[in-house]
């Protein structure tokens, strides 16, 4: 019964490498979400994408993109990876008009 | 700038009592606010909303409280399951429906047997 699907869950990455987070659902929702958790800090947005091929930035897109070239898919971007990108990644899906955000199980991400 | 605001960290209750979670916003602009609720290696998932036309929203164990004079809201969960250890995340939008929400730090509930 997992709507939200994030494929890697736990990655180990060095400084410097691109990264890649991909994150599919399959609820039909226009409406997708990156969002990062820290300690202290709650969930912060990234960035989200209201239909396919299009994206906005959220209150902390700094060092990340996103594609969504197919509505179902989601991926995170972290174009050359830093320590302070270590993190739990969690992306969400919502319905136009609805209210409820349907998250991933999320993905923990640390940057050596 | 912290637009939703929990300011406690952690909380510990003990089974059968009530657990009360505050959270703060400034944005007057805020209209609509829920409560999520996580559990270590998974997502959030949704408790509970409210939105500002009323000031109390009942699920079961789980009350939310809202008051717009104060710009606060509470969550009371009576009574405290063992099941309800977990963090929860309280959040607010500009709009009931609104594709941006923004999250308060969360607090970790304990509940003690």
């Amino acid at each position: 019964d997992v709507k939200v699907t994030q494929s890697s869950r736990y990655l180990v990455k060095r400084t410097g490498e691109k990264v890649f987070l991909e994150c599919v659902q399959d609820m039909d929702h226009e409406n997708m979400f990156w969002y990062r958790q820290d300690p202290g800090l709650g969930l912060r947005l990234i960035y989200f994408s209201y239909d396919v091929k299009m994206k906005e930035k959220g209150d902390i897109p700094e060092g990340y993109s996103v594609s969504r070239e197919k509505k179902e898919r989601f991926s995170l971007i972290l174009e050359s990876a830093s320590t302070n990108q270590t993190s739990m990644y969690l992306c969400a899906s919502l319905k136009s008009g609805a209210n409820v955000l349907t998250f991933g199980a999320g993905s923990r991400l640390t940057v050596l | 700038d912290q637009q939703v605001k929990q300011n406690s960290p952690s909380l510990s209750v003990q089974e059968g009592r009530i657990s009360i979670l505050n959270c703060d916003y400034t944005n007057s602009m805020f209209d609509y606010f829920l409560w999520y609720k996580k559990y270590p290696a998974e997502g959030p998932t949704f408790l509970i909303s409210i939105s500002s036309i009323k000031d109390k929203n009942e699920d079961g164990r789980f009350t939310v409280f809202l008051n717009k004079s104060a710009k606060h809201l509470s969550l009371h969960i009576v009574p405290s399951q063992p099941g309800d250890s977990a963090v929860y995340f309280c959040a607010a939008s500009a709009r009931q429906g609104a594709q941006k929400l923004v999250f308060g730090q969360g607090t970790r509930l304990t509940i003690n047997p």
